[in-house]
């Protein structure tokens, strides 16, 4: 069966680090996001692909960056963590195009920054 | 940006109980979802709904876009039907992204 995967499921890390977290989808989807989760806020999105070599800030993309150098993947990087970033980080994908667009999560990474 | 609220922010249901979810928006839209996210955090979608009505077993949705609301029923609630229950729509010309609202958060006692 086609799924998305995220790894870590969990990580605490250190102020100033370099963080990467993998979203891995095998459903051949053209469409991959990346939303954090925050008391309060609901889901917000981070940055988003349309298609390989496409990335696109969202509404919380400060501090992040994303590269996606073919179908299946969209790597996220904390590129010196901070504080305010601690949050649960969602990956999802859709197929795009006309017709329904539904969105597909993965479970989440739980992000811890010390 | 399009505004998303949902109401009530908080529900508690005993058992066996109907509920009805509501979803604002402020704005067009070509794409509206429901999403239940469970105790343990995973995220479902429920229904692909930008108009109309459509059922799921106990769940049912209906999006009236002109009105610009939606409303997810819950029949016979269950103890598992216990979670964070988000609207999310995708603005027309959004081109595939989704604006969440901030959820709803159902207890469902035994």
């Amino acid at each position: 069966d086609a799924e998305i995967t995220q790894s870590p499921r969990h990580k605490i890390t250190e102020t100033g680090r370099q963080v990467t977290l993998a979203c891995h989808q095998t459903w051949n989807h053209n469409n991959m996001f990346w939303y954090r989760q925050d008391l309060g806020h609901g889901l917000r999105l981070i940055h988003y692909s349309y298609g390989v070599q496409d990335t696109n800030k969202g509404e919380v993309s400060d501090g992040y960056s994303v590269s996606r150098s073919n179908t299946e993947d969209l790597p996220l990087t904390l590129e010196s963590a901070a504080s305010s970033q601690t949050s649960v980080y969602f990956c999802a994908s859709s197929e795009g195009g006309a017709g329904t667009d539904t969105q597909y999560f993965g479970p989440g990474t739980r992000l811890t920054v010390l | 940006g399009i505004q998303v609220e949902q109401s009530p922010p908080d529900l508690i249901l005993q058992e066996g109980a109907n509920s009805t979810l509501r979803c604002n928006f402020s704005d067009s839209v070509n794409n509206l979802q429901w999403f239940h996210q469970n105790p343990w955090g995973q995220l479902i979608n429920l229904f692909y709904i930008p108009s109309g009505t459509k059922q799921n077993g106990r769940l049912s949705a209906t999006t009236v876009a002109t009105e610009r609301y939606s409303l997810l029923y819950i029949s016979s609630s269950q103890t598992t039907d216990s979670g964070v229950y988000f609207c999310a729509v995708e603005r027309s010309g959004a081109n595939s992204k989704l604006t969440f609202g901030k959820g709803i958060t159902l207890s469902v006692r035994p």
